[in-house]
């Protein structure tokens, strides 16, 4: 499967714990986006990489969320001391440049987080 | 800024006849527009999009979007539903300076057998 990968698929934690989520993009693509979606709303941006430069953030990414994308290819998203309104579906997605780029992302299944 | 709305939460309608999902937009400069579909506990998956040229775009499925300059809307057709279409649609905007899309809350669609 050559497809977006994002691990894990679900996460069950307590209040106050710390939580990371991985994604594996598209070999190929250079671009890569974390979404937050939660019930009856739209993917909301979080965060967007070219390369491994995070190049620009939400307001809605508090001081408890970190990005990484360390040499360009996967990105881990972390979320300290969780509380329970970060419960919600987290989707990565990627995208191409120059004669790859079409345009379109191409998302992962989502990484869904339920803070107890 | 770039927006999308969605003006239906759900839209209904039976196997084998036409269905509309309503999309309208803002945004600053040229509007690149995509449609994604998403089936329960998956990620989104993209049918189609308009950058430039032909009004009217073809995409996965049999799905099709009408691009209108005047109305700024981008609205998703198919000439004859199926039940396997049901699914919450989402409509996604971006400024052609921007390479990060704006998403619209969704519509939910049911088609019944």
């Amino acid at each position: 499967d050559t497809g977006v990968s994002q691990d894990p698929r679900h996460k069950i934690t307590k209040r106050g714990q710390n939580v990371t989520f991985r994604c594996d993009p598209i070999s190929e693509h250079n671009r890569l986006y974390w979404y937050r979606q939660t019930l009856g709303q739209g993917p909301e941006f979080l965060t967007y990489f070219q390369n491994e430069a995070q190049l620009e953030k939400s307001r809605l990414l508090s001081d408890r969320f970190s990005a990484e994308r360390p040499k360009g290819s996967f990105s881990t998203l972390e979320i300290q001391r969780t509380e329970q309104g970060d419960s919600a579906m987290y989707l990565c997605a990627s995208s191409g440049t120059g004669t790859v780029n079409t345009g379109e992302l191409f998302f992962g299944e989502g990484s869904r987080l339920t803070v107890l | 800024a770039q927006s999308v709305a969605q003006p239906e939460d759900q839209v209904n309608v039976a196997e084998g006849n036409p269905l509309t999902v309503k999309c309208t937009y803002s945004v600053s400069g040229n509007p690149y527009l995509f449609w994604y579909v998403q089936y329960p506990n998956r990620g989104l998956q993209f049918l189609l999009k308009y950058i430039t040229g032909d009004n009217l775009v073809k995409g996965s499925y049999g799905f099709e979007a009408e691009f209108n300059k005047s109305q700024t809307s981008f609205h998703l057709k198919k000439p004859s539903a199926l039940v396997s279409d049901s699914a919450l649609y989402f409509c996604a905007v971006r400024d052609g300076g921007s390479y990060i899309p704006t998403f619209g809350r969704g519509t939910s669609l049911i088609v019944h057998p």
